[in-house]
């Protein structure tokens, strides 16, 4: 069973608007773990933002916050004022508690537009 | 932060021989390696856990006699593409996971890929 998902194939954005990626995941552990990461053309993967599933906040880096959203099961990703470098795949994941491994979705391929 | 490198970077091939491919935690010990299967346009699909000194754990659907994994050190895992075929042609990427840390981010990181081409 798909554990996480992202139904945004492609978004398209224009430059220095804020854009929001969606991401629901499914677990039934009460403890686990919600990543965004980066990947630019290149391939490299790059952490952007965790978010525990204890944490009361959202997590926030620079430009970059979560919205986690516990009961809808949604942990969707913010990025203000976009830059054209923000261009990018970004994938969801998760890892439950116990667990060694990261879980991805199927991605968002986010264009932003001069 | 902690990096991870891996070599080559991009490797052509011909089909039926077979190619290795090294990921080194540089700056940290990784007692478990993670090695990710990655078509275009596609997510990362994992193939396998490798824990330092034991046998990798491989995902349904994955080879473990044409994916060897060899996780010897701390520092060290390789895959092994055995007899590599045109279907084999991926970007593979290899994650290591701290020894040290609670359940955080900081945990897991990711080397730069390999892109392989079997001609």
């Amino acid at each position: 069973a798909q554990k996480i998902t992202q139904t945004q194939p492609g978004m398209f954005v224009q430059e220095k608007e804020a854009v929001t990626l969606d991401c629901t995941y499914d677990t039934s552990d009460q403890s686990y773990g919600l990543f965004w990461y980066k990947q630019p053309s290149s391939g490299e993967m790059i952490f952007l933002i965790y978010q525990g599933s204890y944490d009361e906040q959202n997590a926030t880096e620079g430009r970059y916050s979560l919205n986690f959203q516990k009961a809808r099961k949604s942990a969707n990703l913010v990025i203000s004022a976009s830059q054209l470098g923000d261009s990018a795949m970004y994938f969801c994941a998760m890892r439950e508690r116990g667990a060694q491994k990261l879980v991805f979705g199927q991605g968002t391929r986010l264009t932003i537009n001069p | 932060g902690a990096v991870v490198s891996q070599h080559p970077s991009w490797v052509i091939c011909k089909s039926g021989t077979s190619v290795k491919i090294e990921c080194r935690s540089l700056d940290f010990q990784a007692t478990t390696m993670f090695w990710y299967r990655q078509f275009p346009k596609q997510s990362l699909m994992l193939m396998a856990t490798s824990n330092e000194g034991s046998k990798a754990t491989y995902e349904q659907g994955v080879e473990k006699d044409k994916f060897l994994i060899n996780h010897a050190s701390l520092t060290l895992s390789t895959l092994t593409v055995t007899s590599a075929h045109p279907e084999d042609s991926s970007f593979y990427i290899c994650s290591a996971r701290s020894t040290s840390g609670q359940a955080s981010y900081n945990e897991q990181f990711f080397g730069p890929g390999t892109r392989l081409t079997v001609l």
